[in-house]
């Protein structure tokens, strides 16, 4: 079964950084785009990032609110994608789901979530 | 960006009943390749978003035929029928064709 463990998650203060990390399994990794995608606490989905595949020349892309500070990487032999964030505001604090695009659509598979509280 | 604009903001449902709810995106969400990349996902208390309806129709893997989508271009509808009470939470629809990936506000379905 397709599984998506995130983990890395935590306090930090503002200004501060913090890299998350997801852990797949269950299916073809290399074969997949992966995104991250995050929910404030009792708000909606936000789609934060995107890496495509290695013939895609791994091609990034960002949501406005977070370009110049995330970084979304993955590393295919270890079936992980990973997000970097640097310089955090309070307004990123959400849980952070990894979610994949397997030959469905657009986030098909999702992790269960990682807690990141940016706050002084 | 593309807006995806939800209703209702609650339903209240029976048991066994059927609902509709309404996504509408400001911007056509047919992309370059003839896809429509408009899906619907429901998040049930405490746990993560599971997609349901990709592609606008399309059940995704052990989804039950209960739930259907359909629309196209702008006007997207999902219908839950012979609703049970593992179908409530919050549902949303998401566009995955143009940039930003954008997502409606929700919808709570709850028991009457």
């Amino acid at each position: 079964a397709v599984q998506l463990v995130e983990s890395g998650g935590g306090l930090v203060q503002p200004k501060e950084s913090l890299k998350i990390s997801c852990a797949a399994s269950g299916f073809t990794f290399s074969n997949a785009a992966m995104y991250w995608v995050r929910q404030a606490p009792g708000k909606g989905l936000e789609w934060v990032a995107r890496i495509r595949t290695k013939p895609n020349n791994y091609a990034t892309y960002y949501a406005d609110s977070v370009k110049g500070r995330f970084t979304i990487s993955r590393d295919d032999s270890k079936s992980m994608v990973y997000l970097q964030m640097d310089n955090l505001k309070t307004e990123d604090t959400a849980m952070y789901y990894c979610t994949s695009y397997y030959g469905y659509s657009p986030f098909d598979y999702w992790g269960q979530g990682v807690m990141v509280t940016v706050s002084s | 960006d593309v807006v995806m604009t939800q209703t209702p903001v609650s339903l209240s449902v029976s048991l066994g009943g059927q609902v509709s709810i309404s996504c509408r995106s400001s911007q056509s969400l047919v992309h370059n390749n003839g896809n429509t990349y408009l899906s619907w996902y429901l998040q049930k208390p405490g746990q993560s978003p599971q997609l349901l309806i990709y592609k606008v129709s399309n059940r995704f893997s052990g989804i039950s035929d209960r739930f259907s989508g359909s629309g196209s271009g702008t006007d997207f509808t999902l219908k839950i029928s012979r609703v049970e009470p593992d179908d409530l939470g919050v549902y949303y629809c998401g566009q995955g064709t143009q940039y930003p990936y954008t997502f409606g506000a929700g919808t709570k379905l709850e028991l009457k």
